[in-house]
């Protein structure tokens, strides 16, 4: 168990709708990322916060948004869904910038 | 930005075999990190590995800053080291960026 809890594991949406991922990293860790890696893709940035600002930003669509709120958990809002973004999400938290970082065991998305 | 290039992309051993895993980058190596994706989808830390060697049973890896790549050995490889190994640094100090990965097979 790495200490990041993602919920929900799995998720079954209809194309149109808006959904919301959460994460809660690990005690202590002020640093989040998301990442979007879709069937046999490797992992595509997304973007990343730090105490609660926005750090770096990635591949991420105007559609999607994410914050990270006063207690450091952070959510990631997807909306307009279509089906191309059917993928597994993961979070991954760190102490900061520049130390390891773990993985949750990600959110499944399926968009029918 | 920073560029992450894994090799082989495939490999495919029999089980008890050894492999090396190598990771080259196109910038300074700054947070090297070497994760498992097992079956499942689960990402496992490996290795947090900025610079020199180090091993973790019959795993190991080395990164040598200074040329910007990182190798990952395995060694008597089992079943379950099956999977697809990734290596990510950071950029900026922000962001991790991944590796496309080697996609392991590990034949009993």
């Amino acid at each position: 168990d790495s200490g990041v809890t993602q919920t929900p594991k799995h998720l079954i949406t209809a194309t149109g709708q808006r959904v919301t991922l959460r994460c809660s990293p690990r005690s202590g860790d002020l640093s989040v990322y998301w990442y979007q890696q879709s069937l046999d893709q490797g992992l595509q940035f997304l973007i990343q916060y730090y105490n609660g600002e926005e750090r770096a930003k990635g591949n991420i669509l105007e559609r999607f948004s994410a914050q990270q709120f006063p207690d450091l958990h952070s959510e990631l809002n997807l909306s307009s869904l279509e089906l191309g973004d059917s993928a597994l999400y993961f979070c991954a938290s760190s102490v900061a910038r520049d130390t390891e970082a773990f993985f949750g065991q990600g959110t499944r998305l399926t968009v029918v | 930005g920073i560029q992450v290039e894994q090799s082989p992309p495939d490999l495919i051993l029999q089980e008890g075999a050894n492999s090396t895993l190598r990771c080259n980058f196109s910038d300074s190596v700054n947070n090297l990190q070497w994760f498992h994706q097992n079956p499942w989808g689960q990402l496992i830390n490996l290795f947090y590995i900025p610079s020199g060697t180090k091993q973790n049973g019959r795993l190991s890896a080395t990164t040598v800053a200074t040329e910007r790549y990182s190798l990952l050995y395995i060694s008597s490889s089992q079943t379950t080291d099956s999977g697809v190994y990734f290596c990510a640094d950071s950029y900026n100090n922000n962001d991790m960026r991944f590796g496309a990965g080697t996609r392991l097979t590990v034949k009993p």
